[in-house]
Protein backbone atom coordinates (compact mmCIF):
# COMPACT_ATOMS: atom_id res chain seq x y z
CA UNK A 1 0.00 0.00 0.00
CA UNK A 2 1.25 3.34 -0.70
CA UNK A 3 1.84 5.82 2.34
CA UNK A 4 3.15 9.18 2.56
CA UNK A 5 4.57 10.51 6.00
CA UNK A 6 5.09 13.91 6.75
CA UNK A 7 7.16 15.32 10.00
CA UNK A 8 7.32 17.05 12.13
CA UNK A 9 2.82 17.30 12.27
CA UNK A 10 3.55 21.27 12.89
CA UNK A 11 6.91 23.33 13.54
CA UNK A 12 6.93 26.38 15.16
CA UNK A 13 9.76 28.87 14.09
CA UNK A 14 11.37 32.51 14.37
CA UNK A 15 11.56 34.61 11.53
CA UNK A 16 15.01 33.66 10.23
CA UNK A 17 15.41 30.83 11.72
CA UNK A 18 16.04 27.88 9.20
CA UNK A 19 14.72 24.47 9.21
CA UNK A 20 13.11 21.94 6.99
CA UNK A 21 10.08 19.23 6.74
CA UNK A 22 10.14 15.78 5.86
CA UNK A 23 7.95 13.61 3.63
CA UNK A 24 9.06 10.19 3.66
CA UNK A 25 7.29 7.82 1.34
CA UNK A 26 6.98 4.10 0.37
CA UNK A 27 5.32 3.29 -3.60
CA UNK A 28 5.91 0.73 -5.90
CA UNK A 29 7.62 2.93 -8.12
CA UNK A 30 7.72 6.77 -8.40
CA UNK A 31 5.85 9.10 -10.79
CA UNK A 32 6.48 12.38 -9.12
CA UNK A 33 6.24 13.72 -5.74
CA UNK A 34 4.59 17.35 -5.23
CA UNK A 35 4.54 20.28 -2.73
CA UNK A 36 1.71 22.23 -1.94
CA UNK A 37 1.16 25.01 0.04
CA UNK A 38 -2.34 25.59 1.88
CA UNK A 39 -3.59 28.55 3.98
CA UNK A 40 -6.28 28.25 6.48
CA UNK A 41 -9.56 28.52 5.02
CA UNK A 42 -8.56 28.15 1.55
CA UNK A 43 -7.69 25.13 -1.05
CA UNK A 44 -4.02 24.34 -1.51
CA UNK A 45 -1.25 25.80 -3.72
CA UNK A 46 0.95 23.91 -6.06
CA UNK A 47 4.81 24.68 -5.58
CA UNK A 48 7.17 21.92 -6.51
CA UNK A 49 7.47 18.63 -8.87
CA UNK A 50 10.11 16.54 -8.03
CA UNK A 51 10.82 13.25 -10.66
CA UNK A 52 13.59 11.70 -9.42
CA UNK A 53 16.09 11.41 -6.35
CA UNK A 54 18.96 14.02 -6.80
CA UNK A 55 16.20 16.54 -7.93
CA UNK A 56 16.40 20.02 -6.55
CA UNK A 57 14.06 23.05 -7.33
CA UNK A 58 13.28 26.50 -5.56
CA UNK A 59 11.49 29.08 -5.09
CA UNK A 60 12.26 31.92 -3.14
CA UNK A 61 12.79 30.82 0.32
CA UNK A 62 12.00 27.20 -0.33
CA UNK A 63 14.00 24.89 -1.64
CA UNK A 64 13.04 20.79 -2.21
CA UNK A 65 15.20 17.91 -2.88
CA UNK A 66 13.90 14.35 -3.42
CA UNK A 67 15.74 10.50 -2.86
CA UNK A 68 14.61 7.57 -2.67
CA UNK A 69 12.86 6.91 0.18
CA UNK A 70 11.94 10.83 0.75
CA UNK A 71 12.29 14.14 0.63
CA UNK A 72 13.31 17.85 2.30
CA UNK A 73 11.51 21.16 2.40
CA UNK A 74 14.23 22.98 3.27
CA UNK A 75 12.86 26.61 4.11
CA UNK A 76 15.77 29.11 4.58
CA UNK A 77 15.32 32.11 6.78
CA UNK A 78 11.36 32.16 7.09
CA UNK A 79 9.18 34.85 7.66
CA UNK A 80 5.94 35.16 8.95
CA UNK A 81 3.76 34.87 5.69
CA UNK A 82 5.67 31.40 5.00
CA UNK A 83 3.14 30.39 7.71
CA UNK A 84 1.04 27.71 6.39
CA UNK A 85 0.48 23.95 6.32
CA UNK A 86 2.32 22.24 3.47
CA UNK A 87 1.43 19.21 1.99
CA UNK A 88 3.50 16.39 0.10
CA UNK A 89 1.50 14.45 -2.43
CA UNK A 90 3.01 11.13 -4.29
CA UNK A 91 1.79 9.64 -7.96
CA UNK A 92 2.96 5.70 -7.76
CA UNK A 93 4.17 4.39 -11.43
CA UNK A 94 1.08 3.49 -13.61
CA UNK A 95 -1.22 5.19 -11.38
CA UNK A 96 -3.09 8.74 -12.44
CA UNK A 97 -4.12 9.88 -8.79
CA UNK A 98 -2.39 10.97 -5.86
CA UNK A 99 -1.39 10.31 -2.06
CA UNK A 100 -1.14 13.06 -0.03
CA UNK A 101 0.29 13.38 2.97
CA UNK A 102 -1.61 14.58 6.35
CA UNK A 103 0.61 17.74 5.98
CA UNK A 104 3.14 20.14 8.35
CA UNK A 105 1.54 23.13 10.10
CA UNK A 106 4.14 25.84 9.91
CA UNK A 107 4.16 28.74 11.94
CA UNK A 108 6.69 31.60 12.14
CA UNK A 109 6.96 34.26 14.22
CA UNK A 110 8.11 37.36 14.26
CA UNK B 1 -9.32 33.94 -15.66
CA UNK B 2 -11.56 32.40 -12.39
CA UNK B 3 -9.31 29.36 -12.29
CA UNK B 4 -11.67 26.71 -10.52
CA UNK B 5 -14.54 27.93 -8.77
CA UNK B 6 -16.97 25.96 -6.23
CA UNK B 7 -20.30 27.05 -4.53
CA UNK B 8 -21.72 27.13 -1.98
CA UNK B 9 -18.69 28.14 0.70
CA UNK B 10 -20.94 26.93 3.41
CA UNK B 11 -23.73 24.25 3.92
CA UNK B 12 -25.53 22.97 6.25
CA UNK B 13 -27.44 19.74 6.01
CA UNK B 14 -29.91 17.28 8.46
CA UNK B 15 -29.34 13.52 7.62
CA UNK B 16 -30.92 12.08 5.03
CA UNK B 17 -30.83 15.29 2.59
CA UNK B 18 -29.54 15.40 -0.93
CA UNK B 19 -27.35 18.03 -2.15
CA UNK B 20 -25.57 19.14 -5.25
CA UNK B 21 -21.84 20.73 -4.71
CA UNK B 22 -20.70 22.89 -7.92
CA UNK B 23 -17.36 22.63 -9.82
CA UNK B 24 -16.21 24.91 -12.69
CA UNK B 25 -12.94 25.52 -14.42
CA UNK B 26 -11.86 27.78 -16.91
CA UNK B 27 -8.72 26.16 -18.02
CA UNK B 28 -9.50 23.78 -20.50
CA UNK B 29 -8.38 20.93 -17.76
CA UNK B 30 -9.21 17.57 -18.72
CA UNK B 31 -8.86 16.42 -15.75
CA UNK B 32 -10.90 16.57 -12.28
CA UNK B 33 -11.08 16.17 -9.03
CA UNK B 34 -13.21 15.67 -5.74
CA UNK B 35 -11.68 15.54 -2.37
CA UNK B 36 -12.38 15.67 1.06
CA UNK B 37 -10.39 16.82 3.81
CA UNK B 38 -11.00 16.11 7.48
CA UNK B 39 -8.70 17.06 10.87
CA UNK B 40 -5.94 14.58 11.33
CA UNK B 41 -6.68 12.22 7.76
CA UNK B 42 -5.36 14.67 4.97
CA UNK B 43 -6.62 15.03 1.63
CA UNK B 44 -8.40 12.32 0.12
CA UNK B 45 -10.13 11.37 -3.11
CA UNK B 46 -13.57 10.72 -3.64
CA UNK B 47 -13.70 10.44 -7.45
CA UNK B 48 -12.08 11.74 -10.82
CA UNK B 49 -12.42 12.73 -14.11
CA UNK B 50 -10.20 12.22 -17.11
CA UNK B 51 -12.42 14.14 -19.72
CA UNK B 52 -16.37 14.74 -20.62
CA UNK B 53 -18.61 11.37 -19.69
CA UNK B 54 -15.49 9.87 -18.20
CA UNK B 55 -15.60 9.28 -14.50
CA UNK B 56 -13.81 6.64 -11.78
CA UNK B 57 -13.99 6.15 -8.13
CA UNK B 58 -11.25 7.17 -5.64
CA UNK B 59 -10.47 6.42 -2.02
CA UNK B 60 -13.73 7.24 -0.40
CA UNK B 61 -16.22 6.85 -3.36
CA UNK B 62 -19.46 5.53 -1.20
CA UNK B 63 -22.28 8.08 -0.46
CA UNK B 64 -21.05 10.00 -3.74
CA UNK B 65 -21.69 10.66 -7.81
CA UNK B 66 -20.22 12.57 -10.17
CA UNK B 67 -20.84 13.05 -13.55
CA UNK B 68 -18.76 15.27 -16.26
CA UNK B 69 -21.42 16.02 -19.46
CA UNK B 70 -19.01 18.98 -20.28
CA UNK B 71 -15.18 19.78 -19.08
CA UNK B 72 -15.71 23.11 -17.45
CA UNK B 73 -17.88 21.28 -15.12
CA UNK B 74 -17.70 18.63 -12.58
CA UNK B 75 -20.60 18.73 -9.90
CA UNK B 76 -20.33 16.00 -6.94
CA UNK B 77 -23.86 14.71 -5.44
CA UNK B 78 -24.96 13.60 -1.93
CA UNK B 79 -27.30 11.12 -2.36
CA UNK B 80 -28.52 10.69 1.66
CA UNK B 81 -26.18 12.78 3.65
CA UNK B 82 -24.68 11.20 6.39
CA UNK B 83 -23.01 12.89 9.90
CA UNK B 84 -19.49 11.09 8.55
CA UNK B 85 -19.94 12.91 5.54
CA UNK B 86 -19.29 16.47 7.42
CA UNK B 87 -15.86 17.52 6.21
CA UNK B 88 -14.70 20.10 3.68
CA UNK B 89 -14.73 19.49 -0.04
CA UNK B 90 -12.21 20.28 -2.72
CA UNK B 91 -12.27 20.60 -6.44
CA UNK B 92 -9.46 20.29 -8.58
CA UNK B 93 -8.27 20.65 -12.27
CA UNK B 94 -5.35 19.83 -13.98
CA UNK B 95 -4.36 19.31 -17.87
CA UNK B 96 -3.17 15.84 -19.21
CA UNK B 97 0.08 15.23 -17.64
CA UNK B 98 0.23 17.23 -15.42
CA UNK B 99 -1.57 14.75 -12.50
CA UNK B 100 0.63 16.36 -10.00
CA UNK B 101 0.21 20.50 -10.75
CA UNK B 102 -3.64 20.48 -9.41
CA UNK B 103 -5.23 23.57 -9.24
CA UNK B 104 -7.74 23.52 -6.11
CA UNK B 105 -11.10 25.50 -5.64
CA UNK B 106 -11.38 27.27 -2.64
CA UNK B 107 -13.10 24.61 -0.71
CA UNK B 108 -17.11 24.16 0.60
CA UNK B 109 -17.25 23.32 4.31
CA UNK B 110 -20.12 20.99 4.98
CA UNK B 111 -21.53 20.42 8.26
CA UNK B 112 -24.27 17.07 8.42
CA UNK B 113 -26.30 17.13 11.29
Amino acid sequence: EDQVTQSPEALRLQEGESSSLNCSYTVSGLRGLFWYRQDPGKGPEFLFTLYSAGEEKEKERLKATLTKKESFLHITAPKPEDSATYLCAVQPSGYSTLTFGKGTMLLVSP
Amino acid sequence: NAGVTQTPKFQVLKTGQSMTLQCAQDMNHEYMSWYRQDPGMGLRLIHYSVGAGITDQGEVPNGYNVSRSTTEDFPLRLLSAAPSQTSVYFCASNQRGQRGEQFFGPGTRLTVL
